[in-house]
């Protein structure tokens, strides 16, 4: 069964100070990966999408990296608007064409001045 | 470009009552994914609609159901309402579910809390 943990559950950052959160995946047959942002109550807001390792791709003052273990989501200068929580997501290759995503519990992300 | 809207945006029942929810998916779009979330937790699949037809379906019991109508739009039926359905409903469209990105938009969510 396909597995996504993130890492941690929780980061606190002050204005400027950039870190990265973790996704670890087990997948048989990755065929995509997922990055989404969520505020409270609001539906996730698609950020990115990783198809194989070494694949990076960079929205502001997100980048997101892949490996074929896990995914980085690095955030550099951290504004207080990008507080939310981060949701990782795996879609894999599977016979039938159902396009579920399976997604991690999510970080929750709170930046402050 | 509108995005994927749901509605009601909250709605509050009485366990054994039934509830319907809808969907329509961006324009252009054909297929309807549904995943509940449960607060502090990520999205759990549900079901997923291409065309009318339910292409699949996660581990909930019976009491959910769903379809498509010819407009792509989707409503979602949970039976006999537990406790346990309290939870964050959203609705995901994508343009098909055999193109190599797949990327699935949320909507707003609807909000259901069972007493």
């Amino acid at each position: 069964e396909d597995q996504v943990t993130q890492s941690p559950e929780a980061l606190r950052l002050q204005e400027g100070e950039s870190s990265s959160l973790n996704c670890s995946y087990t997948v048989s047959g990755l065929r995509g990966l997922f990055w989404y942002r969520q505020d409270p109550g609001k539906g996730p807001e698609f950020l990115f999408t990783l198809y194989s390792a070494g694949e990076e791709k960079e929205k502001e003052r997100l980048k997101a990296t892949l490996t074929k273990k896990e995914s980085f989501l690095h955030i550099t200068a951290p504004k207080p608007e990008d507080s939310a929580t981060y949701l990782c997501a795996v879609h894999r290759w599977a016979t039938g064409t159902a396009s579920k995503l399976t997604f991690g519990t999510g970080t929750r992300l709170q930046v402050t001045l | 470009d509108a995005g994927v809207t749901q509605s009601p945006t909250h709605l509050i029942k009485t366990r054994g009552q039934q509830v319907t929810l809808r969907c329509s998916p961006i324009s252009g779009h054909k297929s309807v994914s549904w995943y509940q979330q449960v607060l502090g937790q990520g999205p759990q699949f549900i079901f997923q609609y291409y065309e009318k037809e339910e292409r699949g379906r996660g581990n909930f019991p019976d009491r959910f159901s769903a379809r498509q109508f010819p407009n792509y739009s989707s409503e979602l039926n949970v039976n006999a309402l537990l406790l346990g359905d309290s939870a964050l409903y959203l609705c995901a469209s994508s343009y098909s579910t055999g193109t190599l990105s797949n990327e699935q938009f949320f909507g707003p969510g609807t909000r259901l809390t069972v007493l």
